[in-house]
C-alpha cells in the first residue's frame, strides 16, 4: 500500500505562504502524487498533481525531490477560505484500493 | 460540464431498511469509485467500477453492501438492512478512461443517518 505521512495539523495567518510536506517512502515507479482539499460536509477537491520536480497551477505549487520520497504542497498567500483538510495521495487510480487517504493535514488560517 | 452528481445529499433510514445511493459520473467518465468517511477520519476505499464491471471490491463489507455501474444510468451503492454503524458520508469519484490513472473528481457526498 502507498502509505503517506503528513502533519496532523498546521496553523498560519492570512497572507502567509503555507508549505505542507508529505512523506511517501515506498512510492512506486508509476505512482503519481496528488493533493486534495476537503471542506466540512463536502467532497475532496483536486488541487494539484505531479510526478517529479515542480508543478504549478493557479492554486498551488508542488515540489517533488529527485528521490520522490516526499513532496511539498505550497499555498501562496493563504486566506481564511483555505482552512480545510489537505490529503496527500500516492498511487494510480487504476489501483484505487492502494490509495490511502489517511487523516490528512488540518490547516487553520487565522486573520 | 457538470461535476460528479450524488443523490440524495442526505438520507435517513431506520435500522433494517435499505439505502440506495446514486452517483452520476462526469460526462465522458467511465470509472467510478466509492468511498466511506466517518467523522474526523479520512476516506476509506470501498469499490472501483467500470461500466458493467466491478474492478476491485476489496473495501466492501462482505455482507449487506453491493455496488453496480450499469451500461445506462448512474452507479448505485446499495446497503441492505442498515445498522447504526453504517451512518457515514459516502462519496463517489469518477475518472476518464484516457486519464483513468491520474485524475479523479469527487461528488458532494451522501450523508446517511441510520436511526
Amino acid at each position: 500500500l502507498a502509505k503517506t505521512t503528513q502533519p496532523i495539523s498546521m496553523d498560519s495567518y492570512e497572507g502567509q505562504e503555507v508549505n505542507i510536506t508529505c512523506s511517501h517512502n515506498n512510492i512506486a515507479t508509476n505512482d503519481y502524487i496528488t493533493w486534495y482539499q476537503q471542506f466540512p460536509s463536502q467532497g475532496p477537491r483536486f488541487i494539484i498533481q505531479g510526478y517529479k520536480t515542480k508543478v504549478t497551477n493557479e492554486v498551488a505549487s508542488l515540489f517533488i525531490p529527485a528521490d520522490r520520497k516526499s513532496s511539498t504542497l505550497s499555498l501562496p498567500r493563504v486566506s481564511l477560505s483555505d482552512t480545510a483538510v489537505y490529503y496527500c495521495l500516492v498511487a494510480l487510480w487504476s489501483s484505487a484500493s492502494k490509495i490511502i487517504f489517511g487523516s490528512g493535514t488540518r490547516l487553520s488560517i487565522r486573520p | 460540464n457538470a461535476g460528479v452528481m450524488q443523490n440524495p445529499r442526505h438520507l435517513v433510514r431506520r435500522r433494517g431498511q435499505e439505502a440506495r445511493l446514486r452517483c452520476s459520473p462526469m460526462k465522458g467518465h467511465s470509472h467510478v469509485y466509492w468511498y466511506r468517511q466517518l467523522p474526523e477520519e479520512g476516506l476509506k476505499f470501498m469499490v472501483y467500477l467500470q461500466k458493467e464491471n466491478i474492478i476491485d471490491e476489496s473495501g466492501m463489507p462482505k455482507e449487506r453492501f453491493s455496488a453496480e455501474f450499469p451500461k445506462e444510468g448512474p452507479s448505485i451503492l446499495r446497503i441492505q438492512q442498515v445498522v447504526r454503524g453504517d451512518s457515514a458520508a459516502y462519496f463517489c469519484a469518477s475518472s476518464p478512461p484516457s486519464q483513468g490513472d491520474t485524475e479523479a473528481f469527487f461528488g458532494q457526498g451522501t450523508r446517511l443517518t441510520v436511526v
